[in-house]
């Protein structure tokens, strides 16, 4: 199992920009989650979707957009990059225990 | 006030010492308490969880847990520089599926 997955590791943007994060898990876990982390911020969420076809949004939601394929993938979307944007991106999964969050190796992203 | 507190460190200690690693949430509601180590430029790891008020034992790790005085901390025994990392507590609330974090810990184990 390759358990949570993301692309691309590394990208640089221009403010304006659009892109699309790109995050797949194989563990046939329902709720999958964004999260960006900033130096001393700690993991902030971005959004969740709880099942396939749901999304919720978390706290800091503003200039992104999700989207839940399917069970398997959550994609996260930035429609115009600005530099506040510049930041690590995660995306995790949890079962229905609730127990473990699994996160996805990280996606570093620059706007300039 | 943050939801989840944790002082941001840096935490220092010598090879074979404890760690002791605070973290204070301000939801009384709050149910299930989580710690996450988290290397350099790596993504977190779930070492240990609590859901219960007492201590909870794995290996070298004891987390600890007092709901009336909302604080959860993370003893490390005997450190090692390979616990060197960044400790992250996370909170959930009730039955909520999203987890709230603290800021982080950076500890570093001196060989």
């Amino acid at each position: 199992n390759a358990g949570v997955t993301q692309t691309p590791k590394f990208q640089v943007l221009k403010t304006g920009q659009s892109m699309t994060l790109q995050c797949a898990q194989d563990m046939n876990h329902n709720s999958m989650y964004w999260y960006r982390q900033d130096p001393g911020m700690g993991l902030r969420l971005i959004y969740y979707s709880a099942s396939e076809g749901t999304t919720d949004k978390g706290e800091v939601p503003n200039g992104y957009n999700v989207s839940r394929l399917n069970k398997r993938e959550f994609s996260l979307r930035l429609e115009s990059a600005a530099p506040s944007q510049t930041s690590v991106y995660f995306c995790a999964s949890i079962g229905t225990s609730l127990d473990t969050q699994y996160f996805g190796p990280g996606t570093r992203l620059t706007v300039l | 006030q943050k939801e989840v507190e944790q002082n941001s460190g840096p935490l220092s200690v010598p090879e074979g010492a404890i760690a002791s690693l605070n973290c204070t949430y301000s939801d009384r509601v709050s149910q299930s308490f989580f710690w996450y180590r988290q290397y350099s430029g790596k993504s977190p790891e779930l070492i240990m969880s609590i859901y219960s008020n007492g201590d909870k034992e794995d290996g070298r790790f004891t987390a600890q847990l007092n709901k009336a005085s909302q604080y959860v901390s993370l003893l490390i025994r005997d450190s090692q520089p390979s616990d060197s990392a960044t400790y992250l507590c996370a909170v959930r609330v009730g039955s909520a599926r999203q987890l709230t974090f603290g800021s982080g810990t950076q500890l570093t184990v001196l060989p």
